[in-house]
């Protein structure tokens, strides 16, 4: 069974620092891949997907990722973070009809 | 841009009592999803429909809940009797196809409170 998880439940960083969130997902085959953000009281929005192709994937917001296939891993950074990124963020995997959320980070950006 | 409507964005309700939510996915979208988000915790899918019928609704809780999509546009999702344990945001997504690569679309949420 495909399950999505990641690691930190809440992170912080200093403004203008590397974010980097991680994900890690469990599956025989390769999956859609996908990083939602959810900022308070509203709904989730795509940052960024992997389908097939360039594994380094540019998103909203300066935000990218790379799917590593041999660690099953789909990290998000960002090289900057800004006051505006902070919110909740979610993995998630697709495989077949079904799509599956990891549980989310937090994501604190002190001043 | 296109959005998915969901109503209402808040509601507190009593144990024991009905609710409903009501969704409407952008216009040409296929498959629907209800998900519930606990506070803290990551979506969970309820119920998928493809067009008007059920794909998935392995972990809906059919004693209290049930889930309707009958045109195949809208759906209302619905709670009877609502639980202490129901409280939660309700999601609704629509995408093109549940086989497609494409993301799914998500509307603000239903914020249920069950006192």
């Amino acid at each position: 069974a495909q399950s999505v998880t990641q690691l930190g439940s809440h992170v912080s960083v200093s403004e203008g620092a590397l974010v980097l969130l991680r994900c890690n997902y469990s599956s025989s085959v390769p999956p859609y891949l996908f990083w939602y953000v959810q900022y308070p009281n509203q709904g989730l929005q795509l940052l960024l997907k992997y389908t097939t192709g360039a594994t380094l994937v540019k998103g909203i917001n300066g935000f990218e990722a790379e799917f590593k296939k041999s660690e099953t891993s789909f990290h998000l950074t960002k090289p900057s973070a800004h006051m505006s990124d902070a919110a909740e963020y979610f993995c998630a995997v697709k495989l077949g009809f079904k799509t599956i959320f990891g549980a989310g980070t937090r994501l604190f950006v002190k001043a | 841009e296109a959005e998915v409507a969901q109503s209402p964005r808040y509601k507190i309700t009593e144990k024991s009592q009905a609710v409903a939510f009501w969704c409407d996915p952008i216009s040409g979208h296929a498959t629907l999803y209800w998900y519930r988000q606990i506070l803290g915790q990551g979506p969970e899918l309820l119920v998928q429909f493809q067009d008007e019928s059920v794909v998935d609704d392995s972990q809906l809780p059919k004693d209290r809940f049930s889930a309707e999509r009958l045109k195949g546009v809208d759906s209302t999702l619905k709670i009877q009797p609502a639980e202490l344990g129901d409280s939660a945001m309700y999601l609704c997504a629509s995408s093109l196809s549940d086989r497609n690569t494409g993301e799914l679309f998500f509307g603000e949420g239903s914020r249920l409170t069950v006192l």
